[in-house]
């Protein structure tokens, strides 16, 4: 099956730094890419969805300046929440989807991320 | 707003069938029912879809039925790594490829 890869798997920050996650498509090229969060005991919640080459489109609520996605190749997206809170702590998860359709879509394994 | 029901958690012996429901009963003609799962601090691992015709591979059974308003994910047997949260999702593809995931159903594999 399709590999997604997300690195780092878990980061520890101060508050007020940025980190930067990234998630790969290991064995195939992604025409979309996705970025969800998820809070203890609660499900996914997708925050954007980018494609190559173009800017990603944010879901209501989510701070587009606070969380910056870059999708730059087709097996390559950046997520980079700046000036990190401790309320930004969370799991942050990816996947990626091969193109049109109903094409499956394939998740990372997370991120964990502990904002001090 | 989920557009499907799930119970909330299910118990099933190691070795047994684990048949998940899953009720979509406003599902439109082009959606696709999808099933996921995610075991505890990991990403969600895609298991089967099917849009009418009931499908297998070499994780599950997928049965939908004749009317589409409700479906079954089948584990025919089941081992203590089954155990994890089962989303059932409904996804019609295209621009709107968004996957909206509802509280799922936390199955519990017992020994």
């Amino acid at each position: 099956g399709a590999v997604v890869s997300q690195h780092p798997s878990r980061v520890i920050c101060k508050s007020g730094t940025s980190v930067k996650i990234e998630c790969r498509s290991l064995d195939f090229q992604a025409t979309t890419m996705f970025w969800y969060r998820q809070f203890p005991k609660q499900s996914l919640m997708l925050m954007a969805t980018s494609n190559e080459g173009s800017k990603a489109t944010y879901e209501q609520g989510v701070e587009k300046d606070k969380f910056l996605i870059n999708h730059a190749s087709l097996t390559l997206s950046t997520l980079t929440v700046t000036s990190a809170h401790p309320e930004d702590s969370s799991f942050y998860i990816c996947s990626a989807r091969l193109g049109f359709g109903t094409d499956t879509q394939y998740f990372g394994p997370g991120t964990r991320l502990t904002v001090l | 707003d989920a557009k499907t029901t799930q119970p909330p958690s299910m118990d099933c012996a190691e070795g047994r069938a684990a048949n998940l429901p899953c009720n979509h009963s406003t599902i439109s003609g082009n959606e696709y029912v999808y099933w996921y799962r995610q075991i505890h601090s990991q990403g969600p691992q895609y298991i089967i879809h099917g849009l009418k015709n009931n499908e297998t591979n070499e994780m599950a059974s997928l049965i939908i039925t004749e009317d589409r308003k409700s479906s079954t994910l089948i584990l025919p047997h089941a081992t203590l790594r089954d155990t994890a949260v089962y989303y059932c999702i409904l996804n019609s593809g295209g621009s709107n490829y968004k996957l909206t995931f509802g509280k799922g159903t936390l199955l519990t594999v017992n020994p």
